[in-house]
């Protein structure tokens, strides 16, 4: 059963700072993961996604990696900015085609 | 602004009541999901229509039921309400099947179950 963790549940970073978020998954049978953006009590906006056979994508400040023989994505954003504190999530599409979204991480940054 | 909306934002039910929720796909979308988010958790999937037929479910009850219709809407709806029914619900489209494509969310409804 694919099971889907971020690590770290929160985190705080000053403003200007480079920054990585994590998400680990166990079965590697996957044909793509995405990562999602989401403000508090508000529905989510993709920022990237990544099909299986892809190593990463970019979109401005942010690039994001999947590793599957390691089971695992990052989330790397550059330069943050106050405007980037948010909940952020990964989901992947399992060959059984199921969405499984990890729990995210509690994104703040400080001014 | 990813075109998707819900109706309503809000809704307060009582336990063993019903309720329909609804979902605005972008024009052209064939697919729809809709996902279950509690407090502090991450969506859970409940199942997804393409083309009017679902196309996979995840795990929960038969009392979650839906409909896609083809003017690109659809609906959630839940019998018998339980407590713990309480939660975000979010709908998502994209444009091809299996989620293969970027999903666009609506901004969700919010629903409390006394």
């Amino acid at each position: 059963k694919q099971e889907v963790t971020q690590i770290p549940a929160a985190l705080s970073v000053p403003e200007g700072e480079n920054l990585v978020l994590n998400c680990s998954f166990t079965d590697s049978a996957i044909y793509n993961l995405q990562w999602f953006r989401q403000d508090p009590g508000k529905g989510l906006t993709s920022l990237l996604l990544i099909q299986s056979s892809q190593r990463e994508q970019t979109s401005g400040r942010l690039n994001a990696s999947l590793d599957k023989s390691s089971g695992r994505s990052t989330l790397y954003i550059a330069a943050s900015q106050p405007g980037d504190s948010a909940t952020y999530l990964c989901a992947l599409l399992n060959r059984d085609d199921k969405i499984i979204f990890g729990k995210g991480t509690r994104l703040h940054i400080l001014p | 602004e990813t075109g998707v909306t819900q109706s309503p934002t809000h809704l307060i039910k009582t336990r063993g009541q019903q309720v329909t929720l609804r979902c605005s796909s972008q024009s052209g979308h064939n697919t729809v999901s809709w996902y279950q988010q509690a407090l502090g958790q991450g969506p859970q999937f409940i199942f997804q229509y393409y083309r009017e037929e679902e196309n996979g479910r995840g795990n929960f009850p038969p009392r979650f039921s839906g409909l896609q219709f083809p003017n690109y809407s659809s609906e959630l709806n839940v019998n018998a309400l339980e407590l713990d029914d309480s939660a975000l619900y979010l709908c998502a489209s994209s444009l091809g099947l299996r989620g293969a494509d970027t999903q666009y969310f609506g901004p969700g409804t919010r629903l409390t179950v006394l």
